[in-house]
């Protein structure tokens, strides 16, 4: 089974603190993923990457950054967190020959006061 | 015309019936269909997946797909209340191998 594990289940942070979000995966997956998902918008891709110390924009990625140090571990950065980041925060890992397949992790609500 | 639509629902069906959930998207090159299960303040989780035209079946479920119509299903017979959840649809897009999901349908099984 495909495991993908985010470091926390609920966080909650205050205004201008900066928030590491971890994603680590256990299946040598090349690909990785950070979503956030609202009520009525659905997943919006934040970043992605396609492999070790690669990073791709997705469709919202102000306000955000991300590291991949290492194949199996893909991090979400919040330089100075705002309010209008509170969200649920889903990361998901695919490998590119099982079809680009998107596997979760059990998601971080954040909420940023 | 967004990339890929669903009917956001809620869609409610009698426990025992058979639940259509429909999605329709707008690459035509698109090569690979998802279908997500999503409970309420959990993750998505894959159920099914479908590449060819035609149907597909695992269990209670059915995956539908007309490539010349630009539309998937799934069918969920003997609708069950643990069925009840959002349904995320997902296309791998052709142009680029990105995968672009639906805003999801609310399923609503009564019992």
């Amino acid at each position: 089974d495909v495991k993908v594990t985010q470091s926390s289940r609920y966080l909650v942070k205050r205004t201008g603190e900066k928030v590491f979000l971890e994603c680590v995966q256990d299946m040598d997956h090349e690909n990785m993923f950070w979503y956030r998902q609202d009520p009525g918008l659905g997943l919006r891709l934040i970043y992605f990457s396609y492999d070790v110390k690669m990073k791709e924009k997705g469709d919202i990625p102000e306000g955000y950054s991300v590291s991949r140090e290492k194949k199996e571990r893909f991090s979400l950065i919040l330089e100075s967190a705002s309010t209008n980041q509170t969200s649920m925060y889903l990361c998901a890992s695919a490998f590119m020959r099982q079809g680009n397949i998107q596997y979760f992790g059990a998601g971080t609500r954040l909420s940023v006061l | 015309q967004k990339e890929v639509e669903q009917n956001s629902g809620p869609l409610s069906v009698p426990e025992g019936a058979i639940a259509s959930l429909n999605c329709t998207y707008s690459d035509r090159g698109s090569q690979s269909f998802f279908w997500y299960r999503q409970y309420s303040g959990k993750s998505p989780e894959l159920i099914m997946f479908i590449y060819s035209n035609g149907d597909k079946e695992d269990g209670r479920f059915t995956a539908q797909l007309n490539k010349a119509s630009q539309y998937v299903s799934l069918l969920i017979r003997d609708s069950q209340p643990s069925d009840s959840a959002t349904y995320l649809c997902a296309v791998r897009q052709g142009r680029d191998d990105k995968i672009i999901f639906g805003k999801g349908t609310r399923l609503h099984i009564l019992p």
